[in-house]
This record gives C-alpha cells, sequence and structure tokens, in this order.
C-alpha cells in the first residue's frame, strides 16, 4: 500500500529480551518520527529523523533505546534489555517535508503494539 | 512530558448533542493540528491551524485556534456514533510534535 507500514503488528517479548521494531515510511517522505504511547494517552515523542539524519533523540527513555534509518528510508527502533515498563505502543510516522514546519501532515502507521512479561 | 492539556478526557454523550473540546498549552506554537484515532490505528490528521485566531470548518467539525496560539478547540454539531474515537492536538516545536493528553469520545446511538 501506499501508507507508512510498521512491523510486527503485535509482539511480545520476557523481560530482558532485545527487540526491533521496524517502519517502512511513505515513499520520498523526508521526516520520519518514532513515538511511544500508553493505553488512552497521547503518543509522546521519542526521535526525529531527517532522511538518514537522527536530529532529536531527546525523547528516547534511556540508552537501552536506540533508533537508526540508515538510508533514509526504513527505520528500525531498537530496545535493549527489555523491561514491564517498555510496554506500549509505538507509532512510526513521516511526513513529506524536513522538520515541523509549515504544515505538511503527519501520516502514521498502524503501531506496534509491545508487551513485555 | 505533555505540552499540552487536553479537556475533558472522557466524553460520554448522546448522539445529536454538540460537544466541545480544549487542548491548552502555556507554551506558544506555530501551528496546531487535531487527529482522531480510533482503536488499533495511527492518528489520521483532521486539520491544522496555523493563524492565531484561525477559524476552520470540517462539516460538522469547527477547529479555532486561539489568538495567542497557545490553545485550540474543537467543537462538533450534533455528534454521531461514527465520530467515536481519540482526539488529540498536536503542536510544533523545534524538531518535535508535542501531542495532548487525548480526549476518548463515546457517541451513544
Amino acid at each position: 500500500g501506499a501508507g507508512v507500514s510498521q512491523s510486527p503488528r503485535y509482539k511480545v517479548a520476557k523481560r530482558g529480551q532485545d527487540v526491533a521494531l521496524r517502519c517502512d515510511p511513505i515513499s520520498g517522505h523526508v521526516s520520519l518520527f518514532w513515538y511511544q504511547q500508553a493505553l488512552g494517552q497521547g503518543p509522546e515523542f521519542l526521535t526525529y529523523f531527517q532522511n538518514e539524519a537522527q536530529l532529536d533523540k531527546s525523547g528516547l527513555p534511556s540508552d537501552r533505546f536506540f533508533a537508526e534509518r540508515p538510508e533514509g528510508s526504513v527505520s528500525t527502533l531498537k530496545i535493549q534489555r527489555t523491561q514491564q515498563e517498555d510496554s506500549a505502543v509505538y507509532l512510526c510516522a513521516s511526513s513529506l517535508s524536513p522538520g515541523t514546519k509549515g504544515v505538511q501532515p503527519q501520516h502514521f502507521g498502524d503501531g506496534t503494539r509491545l508487551s513485555i512479561l | 512530558t505533555q505540552l499540552l492539556e487536553q479537556s475533558p478526557q472522557f466524553l460520554s454523550i448522546q448522539e445529536g448533542e454538540n460537544l466541545t473540546v480544549y487542548c491548552n498549552s502555556s507554551s506558544v506554537f506555530s501551528s496546531l493540528q487535531w487527529y482522531r484515532q480510533e482503536p488499533g490505528e495511527g492518528p489520521v490528521l483532521l486539520v491544522t491551524v496555523v493563524t492565531g485566531g484561525e477559524v476552520k470548518k470540517l462539516k460538522r467539525l469547527t477547529f479555532q485556534f486561539g489568538d495567542a496560539r497557545k490553545d485550540s478547540s474543537l467543537h462538533i454539531t450534533a455528534a454521531q456514533p461514527g465520530d467515536t474515537g481519540l482526539y488529540l492536538c498536536a503542536g510544533a516545536s523545534g524538531n518535535q510534535f508535542y501531542f495532548g493528553t487525548g480526549t476518548s469520545l463515546t457517541v451513544i446511538p
């Protein structure tokens, strides 16, 4: 399809395991955002890429969280040594324009629901 | 940290009623966006407002951006069950988008 695709849709892992979440943005979109969303709450910003450059990672909760977008398209969010508090929905969004200036909308994927046992 | 506070957090109304959702902040934003999110899906953009005092209408939905660009409101006229969902405001600052705390709306047939 032409939208943002995230995989897997659901991920269950044991505490202490590493997980990797994938985001395929809309082709040609410059900006890519990762968010963490708790049930019934608004998404919280994790990190932002402009093409392959990670320009802002101030929202990553700890050094166990790592994101990359090596070729400026597909992005991966990795969480090492997972903890129960990492359980959440992780959303990816892409936007045509760089940064947050202007009025280009963010297009969201349907998220990955991560459950840490 | 969520800079944008929404109220109410939960709203349950009968079909045909009107409602208003508020989005408030102490920070100034260059633009504010409103999204609607349904269970198991990502948020979908409804509107972007960029000018202080701006009013935009989208069928039964009316969006307003405060004069000081710190707050916004969403008014729904004659709500329908299809309006049920989580409504989110979002503002841009630097390289980040800050989302509001969310308003969960249920419209009962």
